[in-house]
């Protein structure tokens, strides 16, 4: 089974500020997806960026990039001269390419950007 | 485009009545569509997958009498809490995987349903 972990609970920065955010995950596929999704205050999830496993150059989607270390399994996302609405929960997310394609959500980081 | 609604968005019942949720594709065909739940500051657990025409699989240890599930058609599926308990107060979301869509493992969410049990 596929775990996926972000060892930190909660982070706090300043507005314009970088941040980030780790994940972990384990499993033995080869040929998966691995996401980071945003849950505003709304509770609508938004995706974030999506990385696929076999491409090796890292997922840009403006202020917001990975740094994908497949032989590592770690995925963390960067986000660049943050803003206020960045704030939310912030998930990492690993699914398999094959099979049913369900989504292993970590724990979560609550992100907080301050002014 | 690719938009996922649910409704109610808030639903407050009493103990012991079913509640159902439902969860539309609006511009989209959806064959699998799933349920989570997710507790207050926790991340969303896994509930079931529901496949169009088909009974839902779904996951250990949620009780299958208890969440029943129906994906009657491509862009159509329902939750049904059934004899509802405090304890099944949460917060539900569905997810949509566009049919015949590119492959991008791409999956849409709902906005959620809140459930209340009293």
């Amino acid at each position: 089974a596929q775990t996926v972990t972000q060892s930190q609970p909660e982070m706090s920065v300043q507005e314009a500020e970088t941040v980030t955010l780790s994940c972990t995950y384990d499993t033995s596929e080869n040929n998966y997806y691995l996401f980071w999704y945003k849950q505003p205050p709304s509770r609508q999830m938004i995706l974030v960026i999506r990385q696929e496993a076999y491409k090796q150059q890292n997922a840009t989607e403006n202020r917001f990039s990975v740094n994908f270390q497949k032989a590592a399994k770690s995925f963390s996302l960067k986000i660049s001269d943050s803003q206020l609405g960045d704030t939310a929960m912030y998930f990492c997310a690993f699914m398999k390419r094959t099979g049913a394609q369900k989504l292993v959500f970590g724990q979560g980081t609550r992100l907080t950007i301050n002014p | 485009g690719a938009v996922v609604s649910q409704h109610p968005s808030r639903v407050i019942c009493k103990s012991g009545t079913s509640v159902k949720i439902e969860c539309r594709s609006l511009d989209f065909q959806a064959t699998t569509m799933f349920w989570y739940r997710q507790f207050p500051k926790k991340s969303l657990m896994l509930m079931a997958t529901s496949n169009e025409g088909s009974k839902a699989t779904y996951e250990q240890g949620v009780e299958k009498d208890k969440f029943l599930i129906n994906h009657a058609s491509l862009t159509l599926s329902t939750l049904t809490v059934t004899s509802a308990h405090p304890e099944d107060s949460s917060f539900y979301i569905c997810s949509a995987r566009e049919m015949g869509g590119k492959d991008t493992g791409e999956l849409f969410f709902g906005e959620g349903s809140r459930l209340t049990v009293l």
